[in-house]
């Protein structure tokens, strides 16, 4: 069935650090894939995403790249600021056949904390 | 602005009592879900529907029931509550694209 692998934090950075958070995906056919953030105390916020292969999605400096070879969705950011301090979801979303139409394949975040 | 809300934000309840969350969603959605949210699982799907009078069990269902008498609201029922219950719950809903899912902003429930 389908799944989401990503990276285990907690991961620690001081600001203006660079970013990956690792996600690999199994998925039957061809599966949308996300990343959410999850602010302390808020609900999931979709930070990302990207529908086929090769898409790049991106936003508020963050990026992945939708990587059917590799089957992978890492997040990267540049430079990390304090305010980044979140849990992260990797998700993907519609596989193919036997998929539940709609749902999402969650990882089990990745805690990131920014110091100054 | 449309918007997906749960209610309530947080709440304290005993073993053995029913408790109902409440999603509301003003988009219009046909799709909507509830996931619990537990350290080291991250999201798992407890119940979904595609549309009224339609319900459907996920990964994660036993001791919980919904229904879904109209397009704007998905009540999550715990008929009888359980320590093991004590989690966030989201709810969600899925516009007709395919590709955006909004989530409400959490339930807290603690069951003592």
């Amino acid at each position: 069935g389908d799944s989401v692998t990503q990276m285990e934090g907690p991961v620690t950075l001081s600001e203006e650090a660079f970013l990956t958070i690792n996600c690999t995906y199994t998925a039957t056919g061809y599966p949308s894939l996300f990343w959410y953030v999850q602010y302390p105390g808020e609900g999931l916020q979709l930070l990302l995403k990207a529908t086929k292969a090769d898409d790049k999605g991106s936003n508020k400096g963050f990026e992945a790249t939708y990587r059917k070879e590799t089957t992978s969705f890492h997040l990267e950011k540049g430079s990390v600021q304090v305010s980044d301090s979140a849990v992260y979801f990797c998700a993907l979303s519609g596989g193919g056949r036997g998929s539940t139409l709609g749902r999402l394949y969650f990882g089990r975040g990745t805690q990131l904390t920014v110091w100054p | 602005d449309a918007e997906i809300t749960q209610s309530p934000r947080h709440k304290i309840t005993e073993t053995g009592r029913q408790v109902t969350l409440a999603c509301h969603q003003t988009w219009n959605h046909n799709n909507m879900f509830w996931y619990r949210q537990d350290l080291g699982h991250g999201l798992r799907l407890i119940h979904y529907s595609y549309g009224v009078q339609d319900t459907n069990k996920g990964e994660v269902s036993d001791g919980y029931s919904v229904s879904r008498s109209n397009t704007e609201d998905l009540p999550l029922t715990l008929e009888s509550a359980a320590s093991s219950q004590t989690s966030v719950y989201f709810c969600a809903s899925r516009d007709s694209s395919g590709n955006t899912i909004y989530f409400g902003e959490g339930s807290w429930l603690t069951v003592v």
